[in-house]
């Protein structure tokens, strides 16, 4: 069994482009959740994707968009791409949505780590 | 809204006990988790803890949960160099969807 996988570690964007960060879920687990790391802060919930659909969203604009495949492989995209932007941005998948209703523990990735200059 | 604060630093030495606190607001969470973040890397799972249990033992880890206060810690005995890292509190939350952290603790262990 793989764990979570990101790609690629490490962007340098400027402000107004575009970028598609990936990540490859843990083998059977049909969930995955996005979340955005501060430097200095804890990661906040972007949105999770269940089955290839959006399953619930953070405080994120709607430039923040993802998709899932049926792969186990998912996407964050981030449009007009923003200083504040620049972050550790982890995927984590887990086998089902809803995290309270049973322990069900997610398996977060290394990361990417985005600078938008 | 939710809510978790921890303290931002902590200090031991090497072979002492460490005490991590937070305090959450949503007094619905199901589960609370302690995670461990080493410099440049993802979070690790260090354990959990179901909302209606008080006390969890795993090894040099012990949670102690204060459901009325909304308290929770994380006690690590004979702390050794190598848990210097970042530990985050976490939660979640009511609709568990999604996993709510606090900022962090940074433990530094001096040998």
């Amino acid at each position: 069994e793989t764990g979570v996988t990101q790609s690629p570690t490490h962007l340098i964007k400027t402000r107004g482009q575009q970028v598609t960060l990936r990540c490859s879920s843990q083998s059977g687990h049909n969930t995955v959740s996005w979340y955005q790391q501060a430097l200095g802060q804890g990661p906040q919930f972007i949105f999770q994707y269940y089955r290839e659909e959006e399953n619930g969203r953070g405080n994120f604009p709607p430039r923040f968009s993802g998709l899932q495949f049926p792969n186990y492989s998912s996407e964050l995209n981030v449009n007009a791409l923003e200083l504040d932007d620049s972050a550790l941005y982890l995927c984590a998948s887990s086998l089902a949505a809803r995290l309270a209703v049973t322990y069900n523990e997610q398996f977060f990735g290394p990361g990417t780590r985005l600078t938008v200059l | 809204g939710e809510d978790v604060e921890q303290s931002l630093f902590l200090s031991v030495r090497e072979g002492d006990s460490s005490v991590i606190n937070c305090t959450y607001t949503d007094s619905s969470s199901t589960y609370l988790y302690w995670y461990k973040q080493e410099p440049g890397a993802g979070l690790q799972l260090l354990t959990y803890i179901f909302s209606n249990m008080d006390m969890k033992q795993d090894q040099r880890l012990t949670v102690l949960l204060n459901k009325k206060d909304k308290h929770l810690s994380l006690r690590i005995a004979d702390t050794q160099t190598g848990d210097s890292a970042i530990y985050f509190c976490a939660e979640t939350d009511t609709g568990g969807f999604k996993t709510i952290f606090g900022a962090g603790t940074r433990l530094f262990v001096k040998a």
